[in-house]
């Protein structure tokens, strides 16, 4: 079974521009999540998805942060306008809610640098 | 408010044990969950516990004290490859995303 992938896994923005992050889940999986992961702050939740129905979007993020899950096995994130602060990696998650150990799968993540 | 602390660093010798420490306090609990993420890389899960007690899984055990708020993720017979961040994770309700990350503690493993 492939696991979590994510496109680019570099990306490198100028201040203002508009880029889009790709992530496909696990097959089968009903949960998706965002996060941002930084090494002050570590793990943010920036949008979660289940059954492709937007159930969290992060709150302080809703301003310049969408993110979409148009079908069950392709999510993205768009981030528009970009900001420097907006540097970090941004890691993709799926998961099955089966009411027992609860084990998020992560994609290897997109580091993006804004300039 | 609510937290989910590590300490920020560790330091072991290789062919012993480390005990990485995770002290939580929220207004829920529905399972505590860690994981390992090597530079780089993506978490990956380890274990998961829900019940007070140790949960011995060989080279990595979990143990879980909920009235306290504190678990540990202890590795035996470290290995240089064991050098990695261990994420803690608690899940404050039934809502799947209702998760708090720790900010990870770095172990370094010497040899």
């Amino acid at each position: 079974d492939a696991g979590v992938t994510q496109t680019p896994r570099h990306e490198v923005a100028e201040k203002g521009q508009t880029i889009i992050l790709k992530c496909e889940p696990v097959s089968g999986h009903n949960d998706l999540f965002w996060y941002r992961q930084t090494k002050i702050q570590g793990l943010e939740l920036l949008s979660y998805f289940r059954s492709k129905s937007l159930m969290e979007d992060g709150g302080a993020f809703k301003d310049r942060f969408k993110a979409e899950m148009l079908n069950s096995s392709f999510s993205t994130l768009k981030i528009q306008p970009t900001e420097p602060k907006d540097s970090a990696v941004y890691l993709c998650a799926s998961s099955y809610d089966w009411g027992g150990a609860y084990e998020q799968y992560f994609g290897p993540g997109t580091r993006l640098t804004v300039l | 408010g609510q937290g989910v602390e590590q300490p920020a660093k560790l330091m072991s010798v290789e062919g012993t044990f480390a005990r990485v420490n995770c002290t939580y306090s929220t207004s829920g609990f529905n399972g505590l969950s860690w994981y390992q993420q090597r530079e780089g890389q993506a978490p990956v899960f380890l274990s998961y516990v829900v019940l007070d007690g140790l949960k011995d899984s060989g080279h990595f055990s979990t143990f879980l004290s909920r009235s306290n708020g504190y678990s540990y993720l202890l590795l035996t017979e470290l290995q240089i490859k064991d050098s990695a961040s261990y994420l803690c994770a608690v899940r404050i309700d039934t809502n799947a995303y209702k998760v708090i990350f720790g900010k990870g503690t770095h172990l370094h493993v010497l040899p």
